[in-house]
Formats: structure tokens, C-alpha cells, sequence
């Protein structure tokens, strides 16, 4: 069974830096792309940035280039989000995603999520 | 304002049918296939059609997509209760600079 389990959330200040990580089983995790998803209280989906499955390629929302970086550990079958620079409207819960492929797929499945706030 | 367009929210009887439309542009839904996605109260999103009209293992036949021209639209028939959710459509979308992954705003559905 494919399982994606997120931890490193939690409070920050403004300005402040989280680092997000994302377990990975059950798949071959080196083959296929993965991605970070964020919802913010009471808002839609947002697509935060995506990895390829080599970590060769990566890509970011406008709302955070410059700011989060993704990258990936094969060999600890883990995925990770540094983020830097969090302002307020950062807040969210932030889903680790497996893509399909290894690019231009679609996301199945998705992990439980992990709140970030960013609040003084 | 998201990139790819959904109705804020639909609503039916249980036991009828509903549709859910996401409208888009020649540099997404166009030119790519659509994935749509259930999220459930308090949980996350689930897979629900990938490439436009295909259902992973487990989603009942109720559920349907189709895709023409810039738009797809998510089909559900014999509504129950248990169908209450938020959906999103999803697509890559081949920006001026980079091609990145679109969703639409999401639609609620309310089983009345």
C-alpha cells in the first residue's frame, strides 16, 4: 500500500523558515515525480512546486519562488519543502503528493497534510 | 482568481444526477488531460478521474468525466448523501515560462 506521511509543521513568525518532510512507502519512489499541495483555511487547492523523479527538474508557484525550495532524498525515500521568508498568507495545510509518472501525470495519492501557521 | 473555472457550488436531490464544469484555455485543459479529485469533509483530496475520463480502481461508475475543447466536466449519477464534498479539476497548464500543475477553484457539492 502506497503511503505519503508529512510531518514538520507547526507555528512559525513571520519571516521565520519551516522545513517540511514527507516519508514515502509501498512504492518505488525514485521512479516518479512528487509534489507539494497546499489548502489554506476555508480556500481551494494550490499547487505549491513539483520534483521530477531524479530531482532534475523542479518548478514553483509564483506565490513562492525564491522562497521554498523542493528537493528529494531517493535513497531515504523522502521528499522535502524548505521554507523560508513565511508570511501570514503561507498558512496552510500542506498535502505531499505522488504523481503518477514521472512528469505530466496526475496525483494519486495524497498524504494526510500538515498545518503550517504563520502567525506572531 | 484560479486559472481553470468551476461553479462555486452545485446541489441535488439524492438519487439524481449533476454535473460539475471546468472551463479552461488551449495552454491547459486544451492541450492536456484533466484529473478530478473528492475531497471529503476534514480529509484530503482523492483521486477520482485521471486522463479525462478514466476511473482508478475503486471509484464506483456513478462518477464520469469528458473533456471538449478547453472544458471537462465531472458527471454524477444516483447522488447520495455520502457524495457531499468538494471537487476540484486539475490539469498542466504550458505557461510563457514554465509548465506548471492548475487547479480549478473547486465546486461544493450539497446532496439535498
Amino acid at each position: 500500500e502506497v503511503q505519503l506521511v508529512e510531518s514538520g509543521g507547526g507555528l512559525v513568525q513571520p519571516g521565520g523558515s519551516l522545513r517540511l518532510s514527507c516519508s514515502a512507502s509501498g512504492f518505488t519512489f525514485s521512479s516518479y515525480a512528487m509534489h507539494w499541495v497546499r489548502q489554506a483555511p476555508g480556500k481551494g487547492l494550490e499547487h505549491v512546486s513539483g520534483i521530477s523523479s531524479n530531482g532534475g527538474s523542479t518548478n514553483y508557484a509564483d506565490s513562492v519562488k525564491g522562497r521554498f525550495t523542493i528537493s528529494r532524498d531517493n535513497s531515504k525515500n523522502t521528499l522535502y519543502l524548505q521554507m523560508s521568508s513565511l508570511r501570514a498568507e503561507d498558512t496552510a495545510v500542506y498535502y505531499c503528493v505522488k504523481e503518477s509518472s514521472g512528469w505530466y501525470g496526475w496525483f494519486d495519492p495524497w498524504g494526510q497534510g500538515t498545518l503550517v501557521t504563520v502567525s506572531s | 482568481q484560479s486559472v481553470l473555472t468551476q461553479p462555486p457550488s452545485v446541489s441535488a436531490a439524492p438519487g439524481q444526477k449533476v454535473t460539475i464544469s471546468c472551463s479552461g484555455s488551449s495552454s491547459n485543459i486544451g492541450n492536456n488531460y484533466v484529473s478530478w479529485y473528492q475531497q471529503l469533509p476534514g480529509t484530503a483530496p482523492k483521486l477520482l478521474i485521471y486522463e479525462n475520463n478514466k476511473r482508478p480502481s475503486g471509484i464506483p461508475d456513478r462518477f464520469s468525466g469528458s473533456k471538449s475543447g478547453t472544458s471537462a466536466t465531472l458527471g454524477i449519477t444516483g447522488l447520495q448523501t455520502g457524495d457531499e464534498a468538494d471537487y476540484y479539476c486539475g490539469t498542466w497548464d504550458s505557461g510563457l515560462s514554465a509548465v506548471l500543475w492548475v487547479f480549478g477553484g473547486g465546486t461544493k457539492l450539497t446532496v439535498l
